[in-house]
């Protein structure tokens, strides 16, 4: 069965800082999909990143970036020069291609505040 | 409309009464799922709509949960006969046509407190 990880329940950083947010999932599906969504105080969750099982490239977008390693499981989430604006929840989640399952598997998030 | 909307934002009910939740998605997307997420955890799935047809409802906990999305669009969350263990944030989320590589959309959410 399919399982996300997020063993950082919360994390604390002074604004500027960089900061990785760990993500370790199981499957034995070959083709599965990643995700990476923001859970801010107001309660929606907002969408940042999918990943596919076949792209390992890692991404950046601003101050965010993703890297994706499949030999340790991993899809670790890093804001570098952190601000404020980023104290939020942050969800990794996992849904598999060939159990036709549309649900998505979620982490238990990692709460992070970033002190000005 | 622009994204997911969820009504009501808030409901407090009292332990034994029955609360109807609604979910207007994305207009457009055929796909729409329920989950529930209590306090400190991740969402956890509910069910999932193509259009009208409920394709999966593997994550209801008991029959005392319904959904229904009659006519495609919006869906309702029903839980009758509300217990403590209720009390959760239900998200509601869409995608344009429910493929696993697709992206879901969510809402608010709504945040039930049963007494």
């Amino acid at each position: 069965a399919q399982k996300v990880t997020q063993a950082q329940t919360e994390i604390s950083v002074v604004e500027k800082e960089d900061v990785t947010l760990d993500c370790v999932y199981e499957t034995r599906d070959t083709t599965y999909y990643l995700f990476w969504y923001k859970q801010p105080p107001s309660g929606e969750l907002v969408f940042l990143i999918r990943r596919n099982s076949f792209d390992e490239q890692n991404e950046i977008s601003g101050r965010y970036s993703w890297n994706f390693q499949k030999s340790t499981s991993s899809f670790n989430f890093t804001i570098t020069a952190s601000q404020v604006v980023d104290s939020a929840v942050y969800f990794c989640a996992l849904s598999e291609a060939s159990t036709g399952r549309r649900a998505l598997t979620f982490g238990s998030g990692t709460r992070l505040q970033v002190q000005p | 409309g622009a994204g997911v909307s969820q009504s009501p934002r808030y409901k407090v009910a009292k332990r034994g009464q029955d609360v109807a939740l609604r979910c207007d998605p994305i207009s457009g997307h055929v796909s729409l799922f329920w989950y529930q997420q209590a306090l400190g955890q991740g969402p956890e799935f509910l069910t999932y709509f193509q259009n009208e047809a409920q394709l999966d409802k593997s994550g209801l906990p008991s029959d005392r949960f319904f959904a229904e999305r009659p006519e495609g669009s919006v869906s309702t969350l029903k839980i009758q006969r509300t217990q403590q263990e209720d009390s959760a944030v239900y998200l509601c989320a869409s995608s344009l046509y429910g493929a696993t590589q697709e992206t879901q959309y969510f809402g608010p959410g709504t945040r039930l407190l049963v007494l």
